[in-house]
C-alpha cells in the first residue's frame, strides 16, 4: 500500500530509552525524516537519513535504517518529560513531497 | 533566522462560507508547501509551488480549494464553499529547494472549524 505506518502510541518513564519505529512504502525515497510536534504547534524538523546510510546519531537521537525492510527507527535516550509530544516519520517522493505517517504519541511518565 | 508564519491561528466558520489563510516562508526558501491535518492523522500534501509555479496540486480538492502564489514569496489558500469535512489543522511549510534534504520546515498552522 501507500501508507507510512507507524504505531500510535508508546509510553516510558523518565530516563530510559524511547524507540519509535516506522516502516515506509517507498524503497526510492532519498531522505527520510523524523518531525516533532507538541500541541498547538507545527512540526518541528528533528533529524533526517540519507537513503545511503544506515545509522546516523545527533546528540540524543539515533536513527537507523533498514532499506531491505523498509523500516526506519528514532532512538531517543535519556528521555525527559519534554519530549512528549507527537513523533512523525516521513518518506520523500516525487520532487520532494513528503508522506508522513500517523504519528507516534510518546508519553513520558516521571 | 524568523520561521514559516501563518495566520490567522484559529477560524471558525459555517458550512457554506468562504476562508482564506495566509502564509509567509522563510526567506529565501523557494519552495512552499500547504498540507491538511485531520485531527489523529499525518499531514496531508494539498499543493506544492516552487517560486510563484505549482509543482504538484494533484491532492488540492478543486472543485471548492484553490491557492495562489503571485509573486513566489507569500500564499493564501482558499476554500469555498466549506464543508464539514474540511475542518482541520492548515499547515505551510516551506524549503530552499525540491531534493534539498535539508527538509521542509513549517508554521504553526491554522485550525479551521466549520460547523
Amino acid at each position: 500500500g501507500e501508507d507510512v505506518e507507524q504505531s500510535l502510541f508508546l509510553s516510558v518513564r523518565e530516563g530510559d530509552s524511547s524507540v519509535i519505529n516506522c516502516t515506509y512504502t517507498d524503497s526510492s525515497s532519498t531522505y527520510l525524516y523524523w518531525y516533532k510536534q507538541e500541541p498547538g504547534a507545527g512540526l518541528q524538523l528533528l533529524t533526517y537519513i540519507f537513503s545511503n546510510m544506515d545509522m546516523k546519531q545527533d546528540q540524543r537521537l539515533t536513527v537507523l535504517l533498514n532499506k531491505k525492510d523498509k523500516h526506519l527507527s528514532l532512538r531517543i535516550a535519556d528521555t525527559q518529560t519534554g519530549d512528549s509530544a507527537i513523533y512523525f516519520c516521513a518518506e520523500t517522493y516525487n520532487n520532494n513531497d513528503m508522506r508522513f505517517g500517523a504519528g507516534t504519541r510518546l508519553t513520558v511518565k516521571p | 533566522e524568523a520561521g514559516v508564519a501563518q495566520s490567522p491561528r484559529y477560524k471558525i466558520i459555517e458550512k457554506r462560507q468562504s476562508v482564506a489563510f495566509w502564509c509567509n516562508p522563510i526567506s529565501g526558501h523557494a519552495t512552499l508547501y500547504w498540507y491538511q491535518q485531520i485531527l489523529g492523522q499525518g499531514p496531508k500534501l494539498l499543493i506544492q509551488f516552487q517560486n510563484n509555479g505549482v509543482v504538484d496540486d494533484s491532492q488540492l480538492p478543486k472543485d471548492r480549494f484553490s491557492a495562489e502564489r503571485l509573486k513566489g514569496v507569500d500564499s493564501t489558500l482558499k476554500i469555498q464553499p466549506a464543508k464539514l469535512e474540511d475542518s482541520a489543522v492548515y499547515l505551510c511549510a516551506s524549503s530552499l529547494g525540491p531534493g534539498t534534504g535539508f527538509g521542509q520546515y513549517f508554521g504553526p498552522g491554522t485550525r479551521l472549524t466549520v460547523t
